[in-house]
């Protein structure tokens, strides 16, 4: 079973479009992590969530904790953009992540 | 700048070899966790640690061992048992409580020929 389903698995947008990516969850969360991949394969979290929305140059994250579910946007893509974007939920029982099987979005000139 | 110094970045070894993956932090985290990727699949967690000198088993502990005789250390053991040891492998740490402060390393990408 997974406790993380992302969609879409995999996106191609042009320069400048407005991106959603998708995260539901199954499990308790005390926190939701955005996480972004890049071909190299390190890393880095974009997003910490417990509720609401966050926003960070042309990154913003919302969260739905009735709903179990939460959005990536990107405004205004840019080629250094693509990578992998990965959805994590740490639950209320421990430090044990879950993570999502990623999304792999790649922005064309 | 604190962090997570994975190293090596590409390691490479022959079937039946043991081989150790080092994860150093100097972020004064107290928990750390070592996970496994492979294509087109999530993160899924092999071992952690959430104090020193203690660990616990992830979901996919087998053909795996670990350590923790420092705070800012925890290497990880490839054992010959481990039946498809060909993958990415990431550390990660954090201060211990709901996520907070997570901090991935780099990644090393093992293969075994």
């Amino acid at each position: 079973k997974n406790e993380v389903e992302q969609s879409p698995q995999n996106l191609t947008a042009q320069e400048g479009e407005f991106i959603t990516i998708n995260c539901s969850y199954s499990v308790g969360i005390s926190a939701l992590h955005w996480l972004q991949q890049h071909p190299g394969g390190g890393i880095v979290s974009l997003f910490m969530l417990s509720s609401g929305k966050k926003k960070h140059g042309r990154l913003i994250a919302t969260i739905n904790i009735q709903e179990k579910h939460s959005s990536l946007h990107i405004t205004a893509s840019h080629p250094r953009d693509s990578a992998v974007y990965i959805c994590a939920v740490v639950t209320y029982t421990g430090n044990q992540f879950y993570f999502g099987t990623g999304t792999s979005l790649t922005v064309i000139p | 700048d604190g962090g997570i110094t994975q190293s090596p970045k590409y390691l490479f070894r022959k079937e039946g070899q043991n081989v150790t993956l080092s994860c150093e932090q100097n972020l004064n985290h107290d928990a750390m966790y070592w996970y496994r990727q492979d294509p087109g699949q999530g993160l899924r967690l092999i071992y952690y640690s959430q104090i020193v000198n203690d660990f616990q088993k992830g979901d996919i502990a087998e053909g795996y061992s670990v350590s923790r005789e420092k705070k800012e250390s925890f290497p990880l053991t490839v054992t010959s048992a481990q039946k498809n040891p060909t993958a990415f492998y990431l550390c990660a740490s954090s201060t211990g409580t709901g996520g907070v402060g997570y901090t991935f390393g780099s990644g090393t990408r093992l293969t075994v020929v």
